[in-house]
């Protein structure tokens, strides 16, 4: 099983669309989670981190669900601009190493 | 303006040949890293450093070696060794001596191709 693991997508959606991401960790003892976005040849940037209780920047909401060792990112009122690749990328407990999922595409359309 | 700073954007390298591939920042961040990524793939890691004078190997380190000299600075050379080198590398740094809990920041990328 990969360490951290993404549906590649694409999604497809209409721009004012709502749309959601999981991705799934594989190491319990995981302890910080992040978001990042990256555009078509460009370096990754990121996005937010995801923090137990769930938290909100602007249009976009990322939770983290211990139990079932997943966490996600919601995408409210859907910009042309967000399309993107959307990486999922998570703290393996192990000193100094960020383990990047290989990244959901968002494709949103007039 | 605080960044990390990659050079060249682009780098053709011959066959035998050694390349180095620059990474400056002024974070003042402790950790750097070096990845690569292949089209379609995700990010994999080479080589990462804590602090001066020390690195450690990432997953994929054969063919490529680092040094550390200074804080700002962490120069990945893809040696001959390194088959099949066409790929985007890229360097980030965090701050804290572990990088645990801390995100990293990218630099834009070096493309490097075999002529």
């Amino acid at each position: 099983r990969k360490e951290v693991e993404q549906d590649p997508g694409p999604f497809n959606v209409p721009e004012g669309a709502t749309v959601a991401f999981n991705c799934t960790y594989s190491n319990s003892a995981s302890q910080s989670f992040f978001w990042y976005r990256q555009d078509c040849r460009k370096e990754p940037k990121l996005l937010m981190s995801v923090y137990s209780s769930g938290n909100e920047d602007g249009r976009f909401t990322a939770q983290l669900n211990r139990a079932s060792q997943y966490i996600s990112l919601l995408i409210r009122d859907s910009k042309l601009s967000d399309s993107a690749t959307y990486l999922c990328v998570v703290n393996p407990a192990t000193a100094s190493k960020l383990t990047f999922g290989t990244g959901t595409r968002l494709q949103v359309t007039l | 303006d605080g960044g990390i700073t990659q050079s060249p954007k682009y780098l053709f390298r011959k066959e035998g040949q050694n390349v180095t591939l620059s990474c400056e920042q002024n974070l003042n961040h402790d950790a750097m890293y070096w990845y690569r990524q292949d089209p379609g793939q995700g990010l994999r890691l080479i080589y990462y450093s804590q602090i001066v004078n020390d690195f450690q190997k990432g997953d994929i380190a054969e063919g490529y070696s680092v040094s550390r000299e200074k804080k700002e600075s962490f120069p990945l050379t893809v040696t001959s060794a390194q088959k099949n080198p066409t790929a985007f590398y890229l360097c980030a740094s965090s701050s804290g001596w572990t990088g645990v809990g801390q995100p990293q920041h990218f630099g834009d990328g070096t493309r490097l191709s075999i002529l």
